[in-house]
């Protein structure tokens, strides 16, 4: 099966900008997560949807943080404006409620890097 | 509150030696607790969780509720393990998964 698939890969920006990041999940998988890894730091959940339902967001910044699942499949996670802590990868990962939900597939990440 | 503490950033150790990352946690609930591994270039992914309790590349890993700890060990180290190793923490909200720093694990030759 096709694994799930980010974009872009890397993005510089300046402060103050926006920047937005698409994730494809891997298909039928019903579950998607966003999550932030600060360097040196493990991967934090920011939101996890099923289908386009939001389960958890108690974590996502939500005064410029944004996140979207229209029609249950691709996601897109918005930061606006970026501030430099923002600063990190972004990884998506999908999940299938028909086996453990813990086993979450990764994508490969955006690394985005405010100046 | 969860809570993962990998408390070792880095660890080397010399191929065919034991080796062990510690992982220690902190939760009120019945836990359920899971190493994922990075290797280099590639994405992170499940390596073994604690209802399972099999061994895979050789790795096994004992919950211990009494120390909450969840440590992870291979008796003879090779260099392909060399890799970011991450412990997780399965939470109250269905599917959510509360990760450690990790530790970078270097096998030498």
């Amino acid at each position: 099966e096709a694994g799930v698939a980010q974009s872009p890969r890397y993005k510089i920006i300046e402060k103050r900008q926006s920047v937005a990041f698409w994730c494809n999940p891997i298909s039928g998988h019903a579950t998607l997560y966003w999550y932030q890894q600060i360097l040196g730091q493990g991967p934090k959940l920011l939101i996890q949807f099923q289908n386009n339902g939001v389960v958890d967001d108690s974590q996502l910044p939500k005064d410029r943080f944004s996140a979207e699942r229209l029609k249950g499949v691709d996601s897109t996670l918005k930061i606006q404006p970026a501030k430099l802590e923002d600063s990190a990868v972004y990884l998506c990962a999908s999940s299938s409620i028909r086996a453990s939900s813990y086993e979450q597939y990764f994508g490969p990440g955006t690394r985005l890097t405010v100046t | 509150a969860q809570r993962v503490t990998q408390p070792e950033k880095l660890l080397s150790v010399f191929k065919g030696a034991p080796v062990e990352l510690k992982c220690n946690y902190s939760y009120s609930g019945s836990p359920e607790l899971f190493w994922y591994v990075q290797y280099s270039r590639q994405r992170l992914q499940l390596l073994l969780r604690h209802i399972s309790r099999e061994s895979i590349k050789g790795f096994t890993a004992d919950l211990n509720k009494g120390e909450t700890s969840f440590h992870l060990k291979k008796p003879f180290a090779q260099e392909e393990d060399s890799a970011m190793y991450y412990c997780a923490l399965g939470g109250t909200s269905y599917g959510k998964l509360t990760f450690g720093q990790g530790t970078i694990l270097t096998v030498h030759p």
